[in-house]
């Protein structure tokens, strides 16, 4: 079955530890996206990547970094400059295909929800 | 992309039609609406877009009006499984910057 996937479902960090999440696509879709949702509130943009070797900052990068070596994977890292790194954190992945209606659906994974002790 | 305004939240009886809400006067020509819905816990799910025809599909039909100013979703037969956020979100399909997605309205179906 095509889809995203996320691991772990929940991860445990103590404060000041750098953690990656994982995401992992199989769409063959060129672009991927992290998000970042609290408590309550709608989804902020972290970082995205529309393609291999690319990827642009979002509204709230500072403190997370990533990397797209692959076009199936897009690894977001929590470092310990994140002041507030608690949250669900959710990827997605999307045709890039500008002009097309279809290019707005974004396909989610389940999430990682990430506490920090 | 065109600013959305959607009720906080609402309630539907199982059974029953859900018909959600969503103002975007300042919508562009070019513009779509798309729809998202979050069930708790889970990532967002695509529900389905349009330009200025109503549309339908398996999950749930849209309402445009014809000054595109609002649209409905309509959810014909609410199920417990429907209690989510719903994200009204509009935007042009060759616009490449990120979806916004804002508070949404959160549908409650009780039995």
């Amino acid at each position: 079955d095509g889809g995203i996937t996320q691991s772990p479902k929940y991860l445990f960090r103590k404060e000041g530890q750098n953690v990656t999440l994982s995401c992992e696509q199989n769409l063959n879709h060129d672009a991927m996206y992290w998000y970042r949702q609290d408590p309550g509130q709608g989804l902020r943009l972290i970082y995205y990547s529309q393609i291999v070797n690319d990827f642009q900052k979002g509204d709230i990068a500072e403190g997370y970094s990533v990397s797209r070596e692959k076009k199936e994977s897009f690894p977001l890292t929590v470092t310990s400059a994140q002041k507030n790194p608690t949250a669900f954190y959710l990827c997605a992945s999307s045709i890039q295909a500008p002009g097309l209606a279809f290019y707005n659906e974004q396909f989610f994974g389940p999430g990682t929800r990430l506490t920090v002790l | 992309d065109a600013k959305t305004t959607q009720p906080t939240s609402m309630d539907c009886a199982e059974g029953r039609a859900a018909n959600l809400p969503c103002n975007h006067s300042t919508i562009s020509g070019n513009e779509y609406v798309y729809w998202y819905r979050q069930i708790h816990s889970q990532g967002p799910q695509y529900i389905i877009h349009g330009l200025k025809n109503n549309e339908t599909n398996e999950m749930a039909s849209l309402i445009i009006t014809e000054d595109r100013k609002s649209s409905t979703l309509i959810l014909p037969h609410a199920t417990l499984r429907d209690t989510a956020v719903y994200y009204c979100i509009v935007r042009a399909s060759d616009n490449t910057d990120k979806l916004i997605f804002g508070t949404g309205t959160r549908l409650q179906v009780f039995p």
